[in-house]
Protein backbone atom coordinates (compact mmCIF):
# COMPACT_ATOMS: atom_id res chain seq x y z
CA UNK A 1 0.00 0.00 0.00
CA UNK A 2 1.11 3.59 -0.87
CA UNK A 3 1.41 6.07 1.65
CA UNK A 4 -0.19 8.68 -0.12
CA UNK A 5 -3.60 7.58 -2.56
CA UNK A 6 -4.63 9.40 -4.87
CA UNK A 7 -7.59 8.79 -7.72
CA UNK A 8 -5.85 9.72 -11.16
CA UNK A 9 -8.91 10.97 -12.71
CA UNK A 10 -9.13 12.70 -15.13
CA UNK A 11 -12.34 14.25 -13.36
CA UNK A 12 -14.20 16.66 -15.88
CA UNK A 13 -16.85 19.19 -14.75
CA UNK A 14 -18.48 22.20 -16.48
CA UNK A 15 -17.27 25.67 -15.59
CA UNK A 16 -18.73 27.03 -12.76
CA UNK A 17 -18.83 23.77 -10.59
CA UNK A 18 -17.41 22.72 -7.22
CA UNK A 19 -14.65 20.01 -7.61
CA UNK A 20 -13.24 18.15 -4.51
CA UNK A 21 -10.46 16.22 -4.90
CA UNK A 22 -9.16 14.10 -2.23
CA UNK A 23 -5.87 12.04 -0.67
CA UNK A 24 -5.85 9.01 2.08
CA UNK A 25 -2.73 8.40 3.68
CA UNK A 26 -1.80 5.90 5.76
CA UNK A 27 0.82 7.66 7.96
CA UNK A 28 -0.25 8.90 11.05
CA UNK A 29 2.64 11.14 12.02
CA UNK A 30 2.35 13.47 8.73
CA UNK A 31 1.46 16.70 9.90
CA UNK A 32 2.18 19.23 7.18
CA UNK A 33 0.10 19.15 4.15
CA UNK A 34 0.40 20.74 0.75
CA UNK A 35 -1.97 20.80 -2.34
CA UNK A 36 0.17 21.66 -5.60
CA UNK A 37 -1.03 22.84 -9.27
CA UNK A 38 0.76 20.98 -11.73
CA UNK A 39 -0.24 22.75 -15.80
CA UNK A 40 1.00 20.39 -18.23
CA UNK A 41 4.65 21.08 -19.21
CA UNK A 42 5.35 23.06 -16.08
CA UNK A 43 6.58 22.57 -12.48
CA UNK A 44 4.10 22.11 -9.57
CA UNK A 45 2.85 25.41 -8.05
CA UNK A 46 2.73 25.16 -4.67
CA UNK A 47 -1.23 26.39 -4.31
CA UNK A 48 -2.00 25.73 -0.34
CA UNK A 49 -0.14 24.27 2.91
CA UNK A 50 -1.85 23.26 6.28
CA UNK A 51 -0.63 21.64 9.13
CA UNK A 52 -3.82 21.43 11.33
CA UNK A 53 -7.02 19.68 11.12
CA UNK A 54 -10.59 21.73 10.21
CA UNK A 55 -10.32 24.01 6.99
CA UNK A 56 -8.15 26.90 5.63
CA UNK A 57 -9.98 28.55 2.58
CA UNK A 58 -8.13 31.16 -0.01
CA UNK A 59 -10.14 32.33 -2.46
CA UNK A 60 -12.08 29.68 -4.47
CA UNK A 61 -9.78 27.26 -2.76
CA UNK A 62 -10.79 25.47 0.81
CA UNK A 63 -7.75 23.01 1.84
CA UNK A 64 -9.30 20.21 4.37
CA UNK A 65 -7.73 18.00 6.78
CA UNK A 66 -9.46 15.26 8.45
CA UNK A 67 -6.43 13.53 10.47
CA UNK A 68 -8.84 10.68 12.06
CA UNK A 69 -10.03 9.62 8.74
CA UNK A 70 -6.27 10.13 7.61
CA UNK A 71 -8.16 12.03 4.41
CA UNK A 72 -7.18 15.30 2.99
CA UNK A 73 -9.19 17.59 0.47
CA UNK A 74 -9.35 20.26 -1.55
CA UNK A 75 -12.01 22.24 -3.21
CA UNK A 76 -12.52 24.74 -5.53
CA UNK A 77 -15.07 26.60 -6.17
CA UNK A 78 -16.86 28.40 -9.42
CA UNK A 79 -14.16 26.33 -11.52
CA UNK A 80 -12.83 27.99 -14.57
CA UNK A 81 -11.10 26.58 -17.78
CA UNK A 82 -8.04 27.64 -16.38
CA UNK A 83 -8.21 25.18 -13.18
CA UNK A 84 -7.60 22.54 -15.78
CA UNK A 85 -4.57 21.65 -14.16
CA UNK A 86 -3.13 18.12 -12.79
CA UNK A 87 -3.22 18.42 -8.95
CA UNK A 88 -0.75 17.00 -6.64
CA UNK A 89 -1.06 16.58 -3.04
CA UNK A 90 1.72 16.08 -0.61
CA UNK A 91 3.04 15.84 2.91
CA UNK A 92 5.60 15.61 5.19
CA UNK A 93 6.16 14.57 8.84
CA UNK A 94 7.12 17.45 11.65
CA UNK A 95 10.83 17.63 11.85
CA UNK A 96 11.64 15.62 8.67
CA UNK A 97 12.58 16.90 5.52
CA UNK A 98 10.65 14.31 2.65
CA UNK A 99 7.90 15.11 0.75
CA UNK A 100 5.88 12.25 -0.05
CA UNK A 101 3.49 13.22 -3.19
CA UNK A 102 0.17 11.45 -4.20
CA UNK A 103 0.03 10.43 -8.36
CA UNK A 104 -1.84 13.92 -8.99
CA UNK A 105 -5.74 13.99 -10.45
CA UNK A 106 -5.99 15.71 -13.39
CA UNK A 107 -8.72 17.98 -13.75
CA UNK A 108 -10.67 19.16 -16.88
CA UNK A 109 -13.25 22.37 -16.44
CA UNK A 110 -14.96 22.57 -19.56
CA UNK A 111 -16.42 26.05 -20.74
CA UNK B 1 14.87 35.76 -10.37
CA UNK B 2 12.44 35.30 -7.57
CA UNK B 3 11.50 31.60 -8.25
CA UNK B 4 13.87 28.24 -8.83
CA UNK B 5 15.32 28.40 -12.02
CA UNK B 6 16.20 25.21 -14.32
CA UNK B 7 18.35 24.68 -16.70
CA UNK B 8 18.17 23.70 -20.03
CA UNK B 9 14.43 23.64 -19.68
CA UNK B 10 14.35 20.85 -22.95
CA UNK B 11 17.63 18.42 -23.75
CA UNK B 12 17.49 15.27 -26.08
CA UNK B 13 20.62 13.64 -26.08
CA UNK B 14 21.47 10.12 -27.42
CA UNK B 15 21.93 6.87 -25.54
CA UNK B 16 24.93 6.75 -23.57
CA UNK B 17 25.82 10.20 -23.75
CA UNK B 18 26.57 12.32 -20.21
CA UNK B 19 24.16 14.97 -19.44
CA UNK B 20 23.90 18.00 -16.67
CA UNK B 21 21.26 19.73 -15.55
CA UNK B 22 21.40 22.80 -13.41
CA UNK B 23 19.14 24.15 -10.49
CA UNK B 24 19.17 27.62 -9.22
CA UNK B 25 17.32 27.62 -6.32
CA UNK B 26 15.93 31.01 -4.43
CA UNK B 27 18.05 33.05 -2.59
CA UNK B 28 18.34 32.15 0.62
CA UNK B 29 16.78 28.95 1.10
CA UNK B 30 18.97 26.06 2.47
CA UNK B 31 17.47 23.20 1.57
CA UNK B 32 17.50 21.63 -2.14
CA UNK B 33 15.99 18.83 -3.28
CA UNK B 34 15.57 16.84 -7.11
CA UNK B 35 13.03 15.22 -8.09
CA UNK B 36 11.81 12.47 -10.91
CA UNK B 37 8.40 13.17 -12.34
CA UNK B 38 7.82 9.94 -15.12
CA UNK B 39 4.73 10.02 -17.46
CA UNK B 40 1.61 9.10 -14.89
CA UNK B 41 3.75 8.64 -12.20
CA UNK B 42 4.40 10.84 -8.99
CA UNK B 43 7.44 12.76 -8.06
CA UNK B 44 10.04 10.38 -7.43
CA UNK B 45 12.52 11.90 -4.61
CA UNK B 46 16.44 11.52 -5.64
CA UNK B 47 18.18 13.53 -3.61
CA UNK B 48 17.85 16.36 -0.64
CA UNK B 49 20.90 18.86 -0.21
CA UNK B 50 20.67 21.11 3.51
CA UNK B 51 23.05 23.84 3.82
CA UNK B 52 26.62 21.93 4.40
CA UNK B 53 25.39 19.07 5.80
CA UNK B 54 26.06 15.91 3.88
CA UNK B 55 23.05 15.24 1.26
CA UNK B 56 20.45 12.58 1.71
CA UNK B 57 21.77 10.58 -2.03
CA UNK B 58 19.20 7.33 -0.73
CA UNK B 59 16.79 8.31 -3.83
CA UNK B 60 19.17 8.43 -6.70
CA UNK B 61 18.33 4.91 -9.04
CA UNK B 62 22.10 3.92 -9.73
CA UNK B 63 25.68 5.36 -9.69
CA UNK B 64 25.24 7.06 -12.95
CA UNK B 65 23.39 9.61 -11.38
CA UNK B 66 24.69 11.78 -9.25
CA UNK B 67 24.46 15.54 -7.88
CA UNK B 68 26.47 18.14 -6.27
CA UNK B 69 25.67 21.95 -4.61
CA UNK B 70 28.65 24.69 -4.90
CA UNK B 71 28.33 27.39 -2.05
CA UNK B 72 25.35 26.03 -0.36
CA UNK B 73 23.33 27.69 -3.52
CA UNK B 74 23.77 26.07 -7.51
CA UNK B 75 23.30 22.28 -7.65
CA UNK B 76 23.63 20.25 -10.62
CA UNK B 77 22.43 16.92 -11.34
CA UNK B 78 24.58 14.50 -13.74
CA UNK B 79 23.38 11.31 -15.59
CA UNK B 80 26.40 9.06 -16.72
CA UNK B 81 26.00 7.29 -20.10
CA UNK B 82 21.89 7.78 -20.16
CA UNK B 83 19.76 4.98 -20.94
CA UNK B 84 16.04 5.55 -22.57
CA UNK B 85 14.70 4.40 -19.20
CA UNK B 86 16.00 7.53 -17.78
CA UNK B 87 13.63 9.78 -19.89
CA UNK B 88 11.79 12.04 -17.94
CA UNK B 89 11.52 15.41 -16.05
CA UNK B 90 13.61 16.57 -13.64
CA UNK B 91 12.23 18.86 -11.21
CA UNK B 92 14.29 20.95 -8.84
CA UNK B 93 12.73 22.43 -5.29
CA UNK B 94 13.71 24.75 -2.68
CA UNK B 95 12.48 25.31 0.51
CA UNK B 96 13.24 27.62 3.55
CA UNK B 97 10.95 25.59 6.11
CA UNK B 98 7.86 23.59 5.31
CA UNK B 99 7.00 24.84 1.73
CA UNK B 100 9.02 23.39 -1.02
CA UNK B 101 8.37 25.67 -4.37
CA UNK B 102 9.38 24.09 -7.81
CA UNK B 103 11.34 24.52 -10.60
CA UNK B 104 9.59 24.32 -14.24
CA UNK B 105 11.49 21.14 -14.51
CA UNK B 106 13.63 19.85 -17.66
CA UNK B 107 12.54 17.25 -19.71
CA UNK B 108 15.26 14.74 -20.52
CA UNK B 109 14.20 12.37 -23.42
CA UNK B 110 17.07 10.04 -24.53
CA UNK B 111 16.85 8.52 -27.92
Amino acid sequence: QKEVEQDPGPLSVPEGAIVSLNCTYSNSAFQYFMWYRQYSRKGPELLMYTYSSGNKEDGRFTAQVDKSSKYISLFIRDSQPSDSATYLCAMKVSGTYKYIFGTGTRLKVLA
Amino acid sequence: GAGVSQSPSNKVTEKGKDVELRCDPISGHTALYWYRQSLGQGLEFLIYFQGNSAPDKSGLPSDRFSAERTGGSVSTLTIQRTQQEDSAVYLCASSFSDEAFFGQGTRLTVV
